[in-house]
């Protein structure tokens, strides 16, 4: 059974502080996303990560995917009110497999 | 349609009452999926649709649980003799198999299910 484990479950943080989150597994994936949801909606693509040691930028979301595939971060700079949200990885191994989610709240 | 719809978007029963859940995904997305989400938590797996075909239903809790998909296209998933436990959001996502990478899933919004 393919997992995905994400820390921290949950981050709250004020606005203009710097976070990362991970996502771990013992499997390998062929690619990796990582979805945003905010409360009464349904998660939404943030990013895909495909070869290891990947880079993507969005803005001041960076999302690296590891080395050998089997793990992820997000990085958040200068986190604003807007980036509250439960963060979730996703490994592609048939279907998506999702991690328990990262809460996270950004104050004012 | 536009975006993944779900109806209905809250569901209160009785415990012991049978529920449908409906999901229209985007025109055209050949792959379907049902998802649930307790409060705060991680998505689990349901079923997966191909077309009409359901080649995955791991997922599926108990045989209380059953999904159907008609002309490639609406879903439904029921739920028979509903449980205090059921209680959770259901998702539904569509996707293009062939473009998963590019485009993921688009999710719809859910249905809260709430068996009192």
């Amino acid at each position: 059974t393919q997992l995905l484990e994400q820390s921290p479950q949950f981050l709250s943080i004020q606005e203009g502080e710097n976070l990362t989150v991970y996502c771990n597994s013992s499997s390998v994936f062929s690619s990796l996303q990582w979805y945003r949801q905010e409360p009464g909606e349904g998660p939404v693509l943030l990013v895909t990560v495909v070869t290891g040691g990947e880079v993507k930028k969005l803005k001041r979301l960076t999302f690296q995917f590891g080395d050998a595939r089997k793990d992820s971060s997000l990085h958040i700079t200068a986190a604003q009110p807007g980036d509250t949200g439960l963060y979730l990885c996703a490994g592609l191994g048939g279907k998506l497999i999702f991690g328990q989610g990262t809460e996270l709240s950004v104050k004012p | 349609g536009a975006g993944v719809s779900q109806s209905p978007s809250n569901k209160v029963t009785e415990k012991g009452k049978d529920v449908e859940l409906r999901c229209d995904p985007i025109s055209g997305h050949t792959a379907l999926y049902w998802y649930r989400q307790s409060l705060g938590q991680g998505l689990e797996f349901l079923i997966y649709f191909q077309g009409n075909s359901a080649p995955d239903k791991s997922g599926l809790p108990s045989d209380r649980f059953s999904a159907e998909r008609t002309g490639g296209s609406v879903s439904t998933l029921t739920i028979q003799r509903t449980q205090q436990e059921d209680s959770a959001v259901y998702l539904c996502a569509s996707s293009l198999v062939p473009r998963l990478k590019e485009h993921g899933y688009t999710f719809g919004s859910g249905t809260r299910l709430t068996v009192v």
